[in-house]
């Protein structure tokens, strides 16, 4: 049971360069989530996907992309990097509230992105 | 819209001493969930501890204990006699489930050093 993980752990790009990170759970959790973390600004949220299916839109969406795979799977995509996306990027997973799933999220590891 | 403050920024103390991290939190669900997470200089997110807004007892766990008072708003958590592996960023978030999936909102963390 690996819980959330990360792919890769470290990434280096050029302005300009596109990239995917990978997010997997095998917790059978129904929603997942991308985070972006800077200094002294805490997690804020790129987007979510409450269920397989959806996705939507959270705090700090442009310049991103995501696609929900499949119910293990949520990807984030940088499309044009640029250096204001420069940052450490977190996923989460957590079950859904209605069907009485795990309501603590739990994060993988953590992607370093340094964009030039 | 829900909203968590966590207006220590940096805590400094010497082992063995106590230390309560204040948070509070805005909402206007009745229904919504209280966490904190711990962030070592590792880098992961760690879960701690999860209340839902029904239970307001105060729970202890070892060193760790959280008190939860909803007059106030507030979620604190304390450690009692501080060590060095305590050096950590704590963050406290708020879920509420609006349509039932989760969308948390963190504080901006505050960052515990304890010196030896």
């Amino acid at each position: 049971n690996a819980g959330v993980t990360q792919t890769p752990k470290f990434q280096v790009l050029k302005t300009g360069q596109s990239m995917t990170l990978q997010c997997a759970q095998d917790m059978n959790h129904n929603s997942m989530y991308w985070y972006r973390q800077d200094p002294g600004m805490g997690l804020r949220l790129i987007y979510y996907s409450a269920s397989e299916g959806t996705t939507d839109k959270g705090e700090v969406p442009n310049g991103y992309n995501v696609s929900r795979l499949n119910k293990r799977e949520f990807s984030l995509r940088l499309e044009s990097a640029a250096p204001s996306q420069t940052s450490v990027y977190f996923c989460a997973s957590s079950g859904h509230v209605i069907w009485g799933g795990e309501v603590t999220q739990y994060f993988g590891p953590g992607t370093r992105l340094l964009v030039l | 819209a829900q909203k968590v403050t966590q207006a220590q920024t940096e805590i400094s103390v010497v082992e063995k001493e106590d230390v309560t991290l204040d948070c509070v939190y805005e909402t206007r669900d009745t229904t919504y969930y209280l966490f904190w997470y711990k962030q070592p200089p590792s880098g992961e997110l760690v879960f701690l501890i999860r209340r839902n807004s029904f239970d307001e007892q105060n729970e202890i766990s070892g060193r760790y204990s959280w008190n939860f008072q909803k007059s106030t708003s507030s979620f604190n958590f304390t450690i009692t006699a501080s060590q060095v592996v305590d050096s950590a960023v704590y963050f406290c978030a708020l879920s509420e489930a609006p349509g039932g999936s989760y969308i948390p909102t963190f504080g901006r963390g505050t960052s515990l050093i304890v010196h030896p």
